[in-house]
């Protein structure tokens, strides 16, 4: 596609419920980052994957957020049973490889209730 | 943990003026990146200098980068109200390969 794609592009949820957060990324690009970011603040890194490397999941905050992808296309981040905390912009964003700049979609605003 | 911090936290100037944002990192680094974001949602990449290299430019955007003071500055000359976004910048290296961290940015306002 043109552009990295996410969806939903806004979702809300009650807490304890789980939300699945897509992420299309540039066809071609091997890596795919995934970000959070609270309101007014900086960009707080996810997990990223890289081709068929094991993925780098340093940054999931809890055993609540897990990530997947299908070979060097679609992820999917899974947060279960949300919490109020977790309400925020969940940014995906995608490169021709490691150490290269990244393209951004435009996010997944969630809101927990 | 952060690894860049950007200073100013915020910077009001009026169209015409230079803006200067300086970023600070703590490890050693393959490279630095500074993003533009508008209103909260996606980032754009402006430009990537790599260790080695000392100033990049890009139109009115000219990046400096001291490896020995571990930090990067960003200017913008001849600002415009359509320049208005914060600004971010993000380094790539210590212990974690490949993995880009992103400061808290400037919020930059440029007054018409």
């Amino acid at each position: 596609g043109a552009g990295v794609s996410q969806s939903p592009s806004n979702k809300v949820t009650e807490k304890g419920k789980d939300v699945e957060l897509r992420c299309d990324p540039i066809s071609g690009h091997t890596a795919l980052y995934w970000y959070r970011q609270r309101l007014g603040q900086g960009l707080e890194f996810l997990i990223y994957f890289q081709g068929n490397s094991a993925p780098d999941k340093s940054g999931l905050p809890s055993d609540r957020f897990s990530a997947e992808r299908t070979g060097e296309s679609v992820s999917t981040l899974t947060i279960q049973r949300t919490q109020q905390e977790d309400s925020a912009v969940y940014l995906c964003a995608s490169s021709l490889g490691l150490r290269e700049k990244l393209f951004f979609g435009s996010g997944t605003q969630l809101s927990v209730l | 943990s952060q690894q860049g911090e950007e200073d100013p936290q915020a910077l009001s100037i009026q169209e015409g003026e230079n803006a200067t944002m300086n970023c600070s990192y703590k490890t050693s680094i393959n490279n630095l990146q500074w993003y533009r974001q508008n209103s909260g949602r996606g980032l754009v990449h402006l430009i990537l200098i790599r260790s080695n290299e000392r100033e990049k430019h890009s139109g009115r955007l000219r990046v400096t980068l001291d490896t020995s003071k571990k930090s990067s500055s960003l200017l913008i000359t001849a600002s415009r109200a359509a320049d208005t976004a914060s600004y971010f910048c993000a380094t790539d290296g210590g212990t974690s390969y490949g993995k880009l961290t992103f400061g808290q940015g400037t919020i930059l306002t440029v007054h018409p």
